[in-house]
């Protein structure tokens, strides 16, 4: 059994200044892991994919994230946000061998101008 | 790479009628693909899992008979909800997983459904 808990469902920040949306899983398996974007009544799009390599995994757009075993965390980074960034954000965990995907309940990032 | 559509991109329709969403892949071949369905300011709740050629595998709580799934070619998969009533109103949304040599647990989703049961 896999889960996902995104740590916030709201995250504001202003135009310039760094982005952490904070995402925690669990999985009984080495886990797949991504990030996905959705905007407003959009589809969502992949931003970055974890899959056992490199532990820091860039995406695109600027974004990053981390997977952190020991913290069983994988926080999404931006260093400035830009206005285009608002949007809401999916931690989402697949295990291993298994195509299905859980999804978190989404982080609504909110930027300021 | 890796396009997934949807069509339509909305539909309106009365009480007791049927509607048909249909999802391609456009640059790639999916073995499988996934239905969601989303309600509003919540996450994607998977419902069906369609492997071209066979019967699609719903998850507990949704009803086989009235979500009709046909994924009848590697590119194309349809979902057609039967006798429509205003619960079923959502965003309904594809994805869609690339098969053979490039077998991966990606997915890639298409832009989504927005259905109004009147």
């Amino acid at each position: 059994a896999q889960s996902v808990t995104q740590l916030d469902s709201h995250v504001s920040v202003s135009e310039g200044t760094p982005v952490l949306l904070r995402c925690n899983y669990s999985s009984s398996y080495s886990p797949s892991l991504f990030w996905y974007v959705q905007h407003p009544n959009k589809g969502l799009q992949l931003l970055l994919k974890y899959t056992s390599a490199a532990t820091l995994v860039k995406g695109i757009n600027g974004f990053e994230a981390e997977f952190k075993k020991s913290e069983t965390s994988f926080h999404l980074t931006k260093p400035s946000a830009h206005m285009s960034d608002a949007a809401e954000y999916f931690c989402v965990v697949a295990g291993a061998g298994s195509y299905q995907l859980t999804f978190g309940k989404g982080t609504k990032l909110s930027v300021i101008p | 790479g890796a396009v997934v559509s949807q069509h339509p991109s909305w539909v309106i329709c009365k009480s007791g009628t049927s509607v048909k969403i249909e999802c391609r892949s456009l640059d790639f071949q999916a073995t499988t693909m996934f239905w969601y369905r989303q309600f509003p300011k919540q996450s994607l709740m998977l419902m069906a899992t369609s492997n071209e050629g066979s019967k699609a595998t719903y998850e507990q709580g949704v009803e086989k008979d009235k979500f009709l799934i046909n994924h009848a070619s590697l590119t194309l998969s349809t979902l057609t909800v039967t006798s429509a009533h205003p619960e079923d109103s959502s965003f309904y949304i594809c994805s869609a997983r690339e098969g053979g040599l490039a077998l991966t647990d990606t997915q890639y989703f298409g832009p989504g459904t927005r259905l109004t049961v009147l």
